[in-house]
């Protein structure tokens, strides 16, 4: 078991472009949650997923906002048009009896 | 969806003295965990702990369900013990946050 890994650490972006994150769970674990955190907030739930199925999103989820987990395993978040106000740190958590996050990926905008 | 305030928002302390963090939740929970956040992001889970008390180390937690709070002790404090410390809930499918107790050990 070795957690629950995230890439990149960090991720600088020209507004516009779109980027992907990465997160590899708990093998045994089958859901799989993201969350975005702002400076001087805790974390805010964004979507989940039992397996491959997406079952809950966020209304902070908007349209240029995409998840995937397409073999029940690894997932992606991408965003779309990236602007300034998606700077924030991505955090995936997988549960078991109780949650594992991982060390988050970093995003700013410039 | 489930409200969780934590309390005090700041904390300093003096190495070696003891505290205490508080987190109430606005609804029945089946989920309870603490948080301790470092300062590259990281979430470090502390407690899973629904209900009851647990120690680890110079940490405890007690959970009182049917009131909805939940304490953490830090005895003997460290300068390693800062740090954001979070309470988050689940009632339902996820867990929601606090917004944190800033603590910090000065030596």
């Amino acid at each position: 078991d070795t957690g629950v890994s995230q890439d990149p650490r960090h991720k600088i972006t020209k507004r516009g472009q779109n980027v992907t994150f990465r997160c590899d769970p708990i093998s045994e674990h089958n859901r799989l949650y993201w969350y975005r955190q702002t400076l001087g907030q805790g974390p805010e739930f964004l979507t989940y997923f039992q397996n491959e199925a997406q079952l809950e999103k966020s209304r902070l989820l908007s349209d240029r906002f995409s998840a995937e987990r397409p073999k029940g395993s690894f997932s992606t978040l991408e965003i779309q048009r990236t602007e300034q106000g998606d700077s924030a740190m991505y955090l995936c958590a997988s549960s078991g009896v109780g949650y594992t996050f991982g060390s988050g990926t970093r995003l700013t905008v410039v | 969806g489930i409200q969780v305030e934590q309390s005090p928002p700041d904390l300093i302390l003096q190495e070696g003295a003891n505290s205490t963090l508080r987190c109430n939740f606005s609804d029945s929970v089946n989920n309870l965990q603490w948080f301790h956040q470092n300062p590259w992001g990281q979430l470090i889970n502390l407690f899973y702990i629904p209900s009851g008390t647990k120690q680890n180390g110079r940490l405890s937690a007690t959970t009182v369900a049917t009131e909805r709070y939940s304490l953490l002790y830090i005895s003997s404090s460290q300068t390693t013990d800062s740090g954001v410390y979070f309470c988050a809930v689940s009632g339902n499918n996820r867990l929601a946050f606090g917004k944190g107790n800033q603590v910090v050990v000065i030596p």
